[in-house]
């Protein structure tokens, strides 16, 4: 079965320190990444998604087929980036539904 | 562009009762998704409809149903309700399936007393 694992639930960082999510997944098929994102008291939102390879509010992430893997990164955290961070892959052979990770809370102190 | 419409936001029930949560999808999208967002469960999948036929269901009882209307909004019921279906429950549309990008509503609140 698909599995993805978040292993941070609580990530603390310093505003302009750089962060990294990590997202590993287990998989029997071809998966399409996404990172979703939910800032406080706001809907559930995409962040990125791995085909377009977008760089979006400074994030990126890298996708490793030899780790399954699809951490994301940003270089200088801002204050504005807390929010809780999921990863959520979807399997084409599983008619699309996202399989979301546990999720990890960001939090970037002054 | 109006987004994903929940309603009602909070639904108050007791066990053995019956729940519907709607959902508007946006203009265009023919996919909607519902997930379960328990405490201490993560977000899970319950059901897919698309062209208004059931495409696809998580790991629920079957009391967990739906339907999705000609206009393409959609109706999640619960049936027979008990105290671990209370969670927030997010819809979810797409224009391209599988694999497109899931646009989330704002959740109805479910609390089962």
């Amino acid at each position: 079965a698909q599995r993805v694992t978040q292993p941070e639930k609580l990530l603390s960082v310093f505003k302009g320190a750089p962060v990294e999510l990590k997202c590993n997944y287990s998989y029997s098929g071809s998966p399409e990444l996404f990172w979703y994102v939910q800032y406080s008291r706001q809907r559930l939102q995409l962040l990125l998604r791995h085909i377009s390879r977008e760089s979006i509010k400074g994030f990126t992430a890298d996708l490793n087929k030899g780790e399954t893997s699809f951490h994301l990164k940003k270089p200088f955290a801002q204050e504005e980036d807390s929010a809780m961070y999921y990863c959520a892959p979807t399997f084409y052979n599983q008619g699309g539904k996202l399989i979301f990770g546990q999720g990890t809370e960001l939090s970037v102190k002054p | 562009e109006a987004g994903v419409t929940q309603s009602p936001t909070h639904l108050i029930k007791t066990r053995g009762q019956q729940a519907t949560l709607r959902c508007s999808p946006i203009s265009g999208h023919t996919s909607v998704y519902w997930y379960q967002q328990a405490l201490g469960l993560g977000l899970q999948f319950l059901l897919w409809y698309d062209e208004g036929e059931e495409r696809n269901r998580g790991n629920f009882p079957p009391r967990f149903s739906g339907r999705q209307f000609p206009n393409y909004s959609s109706e999640l019921n619960v049936n027979a309700l008990e105290l671990e279906d209370s969670a927030l429950y997010l819809c979810a549309s797409s224009l391209i399936v599988p694999g497109g990008t899931q646009y989330f509503g704002p959740g109805t609140r479910l609390l089962v007393l």
